[in-house]
């Protein structure tokens, strides 16, 4: 079946620009996570959805970035007032449900993000 | 807070080495322990985990096994590949919520020669 998708691939902006990266999860899937890497590092955690509902977004790193899940399946990361040090690969996974805390999160080849 | 350490890259073996790829973690709790893979020009994929202590994960020839005691899970291999060409991440996963955020190391390349 169809794994999780990520679009657009690639996205250069310019600093202080408003943008857009969506995720389409594996059908079925009510968990879904987002996740930040920086070149040369290992992902950062940045929100965890259950459902429609933001369940954990400890990990965002300020109020420039938000996400939505509006219907319970594709979920949209929204950055506002982009900075260079906003620039790397963003992630989304899936997972079945989420709450096991044994389940396997199945991600997306990312978005690669770049701020000049 | 929840932390992974891993060994540092890159590391190069030529083919038909055994690999050790070491991993430690800081956590509260129980977490469960991962290893995830990025081969070049790929997202992650899952390659082993383990949920519990003395669990041994194993998939493609690589194992791990979650030790309480020492808070590792170091990734082996008996004999690499040049398939196995990759970033190895070690991860765990642990939320405040009811949820299984993870929490990454900074990933080992990992580059194997004929």
């Amino acid at each position: 079946g169809a794994g999780v998708s990520q679009t657009p691939s690639n996205k250069v902006t310019e600093k202080g620009k408003y943008v857009e990266l969506r995720c389409d999860p594996i059908s079925g899937h009510t968990a879904l996570y987002w996740y930040r890497q920086s070149l040369g590092q290992g992902p950062e955690f940045l929100i965890y959805f259950q459902g429609t509902g933001a369940a954990d977004d400890s990990g965002l790193p300020n109020d420039r970035f938000f996400a939505v899940r509006p219907e319970g399946s594709v979920s949209t990361l929204k950055i506002q007032r982009t900075e260079r040090g906003d620039s790397a690969v963003y992630l989304c996974a899936s997972s079945l449900a989420g709450t096991s805390g044994q389940e396997t999160q199945y991600f997306g080849p990312g978005t690669r993000l770049l701020v000049l | 807070g929840n932390s992974v350490t891993q060994m540092e890259g890159p590391v190069t073996l030529s083919e038909e080495a055994f690999l050790t790829i070491n991993c430690t973690y800081t956590a509260t709790g129980y977490p469960s322990l991962f290893w995830y893979v990025q081969y070049p020009g790929e997202g992650l994929q899952l390659l082993l985990k383990a949920t519990k202590a003395d669990d041994k994960g194993s998939n493609k020839g690589f194992e791990a096994t979650y030790r309480k005691e020492t808070t590792s899970f170091h990734l082996e291999k008996g004999s690499v590949q040049v398939s196995d060409s990759a970033v190895y991440f070690c991860a765990l996963g642990k939320g405040d919520f009811g949820n299984e955020k993870l929490t990454f190391g900074t990933g080992t390349r990992l580059t194997i020669i004929p």
